[in-house]
């Protein structure tokens, strides 16, 4: 069935590297990927929603040069964490929606040293 | 603007009874979709029901049900014979039907926790 994958499920890094999170959209066509970012016991935060082919919309107070997103076809949204800081360090959910379908991947756990 | 609330931060059932988490939500659209989402502790979401907005049947999935208010705007999840398997943080959740790529928006979550 249809699903979207992401990867890596968890990554640990040094302060400064970038790092790139990736999402699939298997069985099913991404039209749109919305990327969340979600802390602890919280709920998810909306950063930004890209549509494929088109530049991602961010949301406010969410610096687009830090989280770089790309949605270069209708199955792979990338995001890239730019110059990570500790305080990047969170888990962050992509979710696929293409017509009425709408799937979450599992997530990535990132923890900047 | 819309706005989804989940006023109980965290609940507790014991096993085999039932619990109800409610939910009310903010809106002027008039066609619209209703989610509950479980998070377990992989933090993998993972989708419970769904409503549509125009439909008054309330939706059932197992041991799941809703209540749908539509007038009062609340939208609230009963687990009956709750299961151990059934810890973890639910979220509800609102989508408006009329264009693809609307946003979802979340309830600020409740932690439900099964005891044995």
């Amino acid at each position: 069935g249809a699903v979207v994958s992401q990867h890596p499920s968890w990554v640990i890094c040094k302060s400064g590297t970038s790092v790139k999170i990736e999402c699939r959209s298997l069985d099913f066509q991404a039209t749109t990927m919305f990327w969340y970012r979600q802390f602890p016991k919280q709920s998810l935060m909306l950063m930004a929603t890209s549509n494929e082919g088109s530049k991602a919309t961010y949301e406010q107070g969410v610096e687009k040069d830090k989280f770089l997103i790309n949605h270069a076809s209708l199955t792979l949204s990338t995001l890239t964490v730019t110059s990570a800081h500790p305080e990047d360090s969170s888990f962050y959910i992509c979710r696929g929606q293409g017509g009425d379908e709408q799937f979450f991947g599992p997530g990535t756990r990132l923890t900047v040293l | 603007a819309q706005t989804v609330t989940q006023s109980q931060p965290e609940m507790s059932v014991q096993e085999a009874e039932t619990v109800t988490l409610s939910c009310t939500y903010d809106t002027s659209e008039n066609n619209y979709y209703l989610f509950w989402y479980k998070q377990p502790p992989s933090r993998q979401m993972i989708l419970v029901i769904r409503q549509e907005a125009y439909k008054q049947q309330n939706a059932t999935e197992n041991r799941f049900s809703v209540n749908f208010q539509k007038a009062a705007k609340s939208f609230s999840l009963k687990i009956s014979d709750s299961q151990l398997g059934d810890t973890a943080m639910y979220f509800c959740a609102f989508i408006p039907s009329r264009t693809s790529g609307s946003r979802l928006t979340f309830g600020e979550g409740t932690q439900l926790t099964v005891n044995p």
